[in-house]
């Protein structure tokens, strides 16, 4: 499979505890992007990667997260002293180039706080 | 605010049924608009663009300016067609090329 890769699938902590999430875009795609699916609701914009550039960062992303992408490639999340209300599915996407182009998602990380 | 709308939660039609899946937006500039589809267990995936005006899988989405739409309609459902519908607007004020997603339409073709 060549698309966009997030390790792992599914991922179950407890309240407190640290996560972090990886993101392995499509070879040679320059944007990269979080989003956060809750149940009942569309993706939600968590932040944004021009190469290794972070560019924009949701209202949505509080101090506990962190995103990086330290090689202009793969992207890691982390989500800190988790809490119960951090549970959703985090979404990566990715895109290549200038203009209209699409971005291409992966299947996501399901994160359970309990 | 930038806000993408789409005030059916579900929408049930039967097979051969033409279908109408709403979407509002509000943007204050020229919006860039996608209809997005999730089929069970799949990843999220572009079904098609309003600047391609293209007919995917039976599928087509107008952009109405006047009304602020892109409803997305096809004359005839399949159940294939079974799944969860996104829109969304693209807006690049500072070239983020970020995506705003509605809430989403779960659309059940019945047999």
């Amino acid at each position: 499979d060549t698309g966009v890769s997030q390790d792992p699938r599914h991922k179950i902590t407890k309240r407190g505890q640290n996560v972090t999430f990886r993101c392995d875009p499509i070879s040679e795609h320059n944007r990269l992007y979080w989003y956060r699916q809750t149940l009942g609701q569309g993706p939600e914009f968590l932040t944004y990667f021009q190469n290794e550039a972070q560019l924009e960062k949701s209202r949505l992303l509080s101090d506990r997260f962190s995103a990086e992408r330290p090689k202009g490639s793969f992207s890691t999340l982390e989500i800190q002293r988790t809490e119960q209300g951090d549970s959703a599915m985090y979404l990566c996407a990715s895109s290549f180039g200038l203009g209209n182009t699409e971005a291409f998602f992966g299947q996501g990380t399901r994160l359970t706080v309990v | 605010a930038q806000r993408v709308t789409q005030p059916e939660k579900l929408l049930s039609v039967f097979k051969g049924a033409p279908v109408e899946l709403k979407c509002n937006y509000s943007y204050s500039g020229s919006p860039e608009l996608f209809w997005y589809v999730q089929y069970s267990r799949q990843r999220l995936q572009l079904l098609l663009r309003h600047i391609s005006r293209e007919s995917i899988k039976g599928f087509t989405a107008d952009l109405n300016k006047g009304e602020t739409s892109f409803h997305l309609k096809k004359p005839f459902a399949q159940e294939e067609d079974s799944a969860m519908y996104y829109c969304a607007l693209r807006r690049d004020p500072s070239g983020t090329y970020k995506y705003i997603f509605g809430t989403g339409t779960r659309l059940k073709v019945l047999a």
